[in-house]
């Protein structure tokens, strides 16, 4: 699976839109990416996956480029709620997903 | 509906004593996971399963073991615990589809003395 590079942190003032980045050159034609986060000590939770197209649901956006080497995760409200360390991940198979170090997000009141 | 289910949440033990961590889930699920997660680091994967009866290693297997005996259970097993196990340990399952996320559970925190 490709490996990814993201910042190591971010701040973002509550109520504006939070922007993650992640570069992933290496990806390959059948890699998902996925983001996850996890807040302070708790099990990482699923955020959104998306293949090609731009998706969103109810917690974020996730807008890959054409290419496919980077993405941007979007939390388009950030609360303090939403501190917390946020993982991109690119995967094939299902045996698998690498966890690097990713972005802690900082909200600010 | 519980989702992955981990237990104990805290756990002491001595050099050289050994413990079963419990992981369940009743989601229906094929695939199961258990990760390990240092201070200040990433996850890493330690044994995984696809299915009841087949387990295979991850990225640090060395100090563990696990069984798969039912779709719902997937204990892990430290036998001759060491201080470099204290750690924080996640299990997790998913169906095992490309496009599927992971589930996980609440974690256990461990502290080898």
């Amino acid at each position: 699976d490709a490996k990814t590079t993201q910042p190591p942190s971010m701040d973002c003032a509550e109520g504006r839109a939070a922007n993650l980045p992640c570069n992933h050159s290496t990806i390959s034609g059948n890699e998902y990416v996925y983001w996850y986060r996890q807040i302070h000590s708790q099990g990482p939770q699923y955020i959104i996956h998306g293949l090609k197209n731009n998706e969103t649901n109810e917690m974020a956006s996730l807008i890959i480029t054409e290419d496919r080497k980077s993405s941007t995760l979007i939390l388009p409200h950030a609360t303090l709620r939403d501190t917390a360390v946020y993982y991109c991940i690119v995967r094939t198979g299902a045996n698998n997903l690498f966890f690097g170090t990713g972005t802690r997000l900082t909200v600010i009141p | 509906n519980a989702g992955v289910t981990q237990t104990p949440k805290f756990r002491i033990l001595k050099i050289g004593q050994s413990m079963t961590l419990q992981c369940a889930q009743d989601m229906n699920h094929n695939y199961m996971y258990w990760y390990r997660q240092d201070p200040g680091m990433g996850l890493k994967l330690i044994y995984y399963s696809v299915g009841a009866g087949i387990t295979d290693k991850g990225e640090v297997p060395n100090g563990y073991n696990v069984s798969r005996s039912t779709t719902e259970d997937f204990p892990l097993r430290l036998e001759l615990a060491a201080p470099s196990q204290t750690s924080v340990y996640f299990c997790a399952s998913s169906y095992g589809r490309t496009g599927d996320g992971y589930t996980f559970g609440s974690g256990t925190r461990l502290t080898v003395v």
